[in-house]
């Protein structure tokens, strides 16, 4: 069956320190692959896409590869802030638009 | 960008009552939208998705007769849930889509508390 599995939160990282989170899915055929912020009170975000192997999102210094060989869209930022404090969810897009989300992980930043 | 509302951001009442949720696109013709339930340090569960004009798609699991779900316009959409109890309380949530369009714009969610 479509899953997808992130790395257990909450993750705390002092401000300008170097983000990881994992994400590995299980998927028949070729989805796309999203990664989504929901910010304190707020509704979910998309944050960055990638719609094919190789493919590499990016958008306000997070970056993930679509890593077909491994299964994976590990979310990446080289200096987080404390805005960047959130949760956020890896998803991947079925066709006819269904999303299968993670569980969600909670990113706390410290100054 | 899209902007996707819900009203009302919380809502409180009674075991056995029904509560009425709505789903706005504000500024796109929202042809798909989804909605969702969200339980505390959980996933989104996808719930159902309606095309406009059309019956909603129901996921494995959801009883439809409980979970009313109307898209008659292309702007709005709606989420009934029926003689509710307890633990029908939570964080729902709806999304909407353009037509072709891969993106969902989410709305904030709802908070449902039944007592």
């Amino acid at each position: 069956g479509n899953s997808v599995t992130q790395m257990e939160g909450p993750v705390t990282l002092s401000e300008e320190a170097f983000l990881t989170i994992n994400c590995t899915y299980t998927a028949t055929g070729y989805p796309s692959l999203f990664w989504y912020v929901q910010y304190p009170g707020e509704g979910l975000q998309l944050l960055l896409k990638a719609t094919k192997a190789d493919d590499k999102g990016s958008n306000k210094g997070f970056e993930a590869t679509y890593r077909k060989e491994t299964t994976s869209f590990h979310l990446e930022k080289g200096s987080v802030q404390v805005s960047d404090s959130a949760v956020y969810f890896c998803a991947l897009n079925l066709p006819g638009g269904k999303l299968i989300f993670g569980q969600g992980t909670e990113l706390s930043v410290k100054p | 960008g899209a902007v996707v509302s819900q009203h009302p951001s919380w809502v409180i009442c009674k075991s056995g009552t029904s509560v009425k949720i709505e789903c706005r696109s504000l500024d796109f013709q929202a042809t798909t939208m989804f909605w969702y339930r969200q339980f505390p340090k959980q996933s989104l569960m996808l719930m159902a998705t309606s095309n406009e004009g059309s019956k909603a798609t129901y996921e494995q699991g959801v009883e439809k007769d409980k979970f009313l779900i109307n898209h008659a316009s292309l702007t709005l959409s709606t989420l009934t849930v029926t003689s509710a109890h307890p633990e029908d309380s939570s964080f729902y949530i709806c999304s909407a889509r353009g037509q072709g369009a891969i993106e969902q714009y989410f709305g904030p969610g709802t908070r449902l508390t039944v007592t």
